[in-house]
């Protein structure tokens, strides 16, 4: 088995403010992603990474800068956080890209803009 | 391009009746099917998948069938419990964009008493 670690747990900002999250897996996953979840709402995609060198936009990834620093670890950079801004931030990691591969969620970031 | 489509976003069951969630997808490429179920304040976790046309997948009670003909994959329950409260999510892994699963908006299934 294997965990993903997301920090920080909870992140307030101000507006205009430049704010960076973390995910760690140590499932040895090829590939990880970065979901937007708006309260109760569905993911959304913002940045993944099919393998160690490789960076790819998801469907919302405007506003938002990513890194894959290694195969462990996937950033996500909010580039200028919106005021009153509320959502939860969703890493998840698979072993490969592609066919039945499952994908496995961290706990998220909850981020808050005042 | 691939998409899924959750027509309900909210529903409330009484306990010990059936459930059925709707799931239909569009992809042109062979699909790979997905149920994600999300408890209050918990990550999404797998709760079943398929890509075998007409073969019934379960877990935990739940089921579904991947139906290609007509491009759906509905999870069932014969009898639903207050645990199975949670945010239900379809997702679809096509051929068109490596890697990326594309997520149905989700239904909330609130069970009561």
């Amino acid at each position: 088995g294997g965990i993903i670690t997301q920090t920080p747990k909870f992140l307030i900002g101000q507006e205009g403010q430049k704010l960076t999250l973390k995910c760690q897996q140590n499932f040895n996953h090829d590939t990880m992603y970065w979901y937007r979840q708006d309260s109760g709402k569905g993911l959304r995609l913002i940045y993944y990474s099919i393998t160690e060198n490789d960076l790819q936009k998801g469907d919302l990834s405007e506003g938002y800068d990513a890194s894959r620093e290694k195969k462990s670890s996937f950033s996500l950079t909010v580039t200028s956080a919106q005021k009153n801004e509320m959502a939860v931030f969703l890493c998840a990691s698979s072993i490969r890209a592609g066919g039945y591969a499952e994908q496995f969620f961290g706990p998220g970031t909850r981020l808050t803009v005042l | 391009g691939d998409s899924v489509t959750q027509t309900e976003g909210l529903v409330t069951l009484t306990k010990g009746l059936p459930v059925m969630l709707n799931c239909t997808y569009q992809t042109t490429y062979s699909p790979f099917l997905f149920w994600y179920v999300q408890h209050l304040n918990e990550a999404p976790k797998l709760l079943l998948k398929s890509s075998t046309d007409n073969k019934r997948t379960e877990h935990q009670g739940f089921y579904a069938t991947l139906h290609k003909s007509s491009s759906s994959f509905h999870l069932q329950k014969s009898s639903v419990q207050l645990s199975d409260s949670a945010l239900y999510f379809c997702a679809l892994r096509g051929g068109s964009a490596l890697g990326r699963l594309h997520f149905g908006a989700g239904t909330q299934l609130i069970v009561i008493p």
